[in-house]
């Protein structure tokens, strides 16, 4: 079974600061999950990625599958982007059919004004 | 363009009570997800499914809880007899096929059970 560790698990910053929240994974994966809910509690998929960087407006994401590790990075933070960000990844690699996900406790981020 | 959607938003039963959640995917998906999100912890998976059958319930409790995706209507979370740790916020979510795909969200079930 995998498990997702994601650090920090909480991050306040300043409006324009250049955010970076960590995921580390036990098992290797065909892919993984970034995830933002928001605080009335809706979750958005962000990203789905297996190699190197996908990038969505102010949004990055990158990921090592050797080192079994991935990195979401927010540029020119606001507030609007406070959320919980949250990390998930197949509960077995199997390969092939959808997997039910594991999930990280994802990190509470806050950007103040 | 709908997105998953899932009903009710929120309810609340009274223990002993069962609870109906349901689930309409996305239009083209043939793949369901739920996940529960216990107060203050993480999002955990329960099942998945396909149109008409159970491919994954191995985070299913193993009593009271069950869940169905028939051929024609929504995929359908039921919990029997609810009790107060069945107190939850319930996710479903969707996908076109099998493989290494998105998986679309919806907004949620918030369950309190009285």
């Amino acid at each position: 079974k995998n498990e997702v560790e994601q650090s920090p698990q909480n991050l306040t910053a300043q409006e324009g600061e250049f955010i970076t929240i960590n995921c580390s994974y036990s098992v290797g994966i065909s892919a993984l999950h970034w995830l933002q809910q928001h605080p009335g509690g809706g979750i958005v998929s962000l990203f789905m990625l297996s190699s190197g960087k996908k990038k969505h407006g102010r949004l990055i994401a990158t990921i090592n599958i050797q080192e079994k590790h991935s990195s979401l990075h927010i540029t020119a933070s606001h507030p609007r982007d406070s959320a919980v960000y949250i990390c998930a990844v197949p509960t077995t690699f199997s390969g092939g059919g959808a997997d039910g996900l594991t999930f990280g406790k994802g990190t509470h981020l806050i950007i103040q004004p | 363009n709908a997105g998953v959607m899932q009903n009710p938003r929120h309810l609340v039963r009274r223990r002993g009570q069962e609870a109906r959640l349901r689930c309409s995917p996305m239009k083209g998906h043939s793949h369901v997800y739920w996940y529960r999100q216990l107060p203050e912890e993480g999002l955990k998976f329960m099942v998945y499914l396909q149109k008409e059958n159970i491919i994954d319930e191995s985070g299913m409790p193993k009593e009271r809880f069950s869940a169905e995706f028939p051929k024609e209507g929504p995929s359908i979370l039921r919990i029997q007899q609810v009790v107060r740790g069945d107190s939850a916020a319930y996710f479903c979510a969707s996908s076109p096929t099998g493989g290494n795909q998105p998986q679309h969200f919806g907004d949620g079930t918030r369950l309190s059970i009285l």
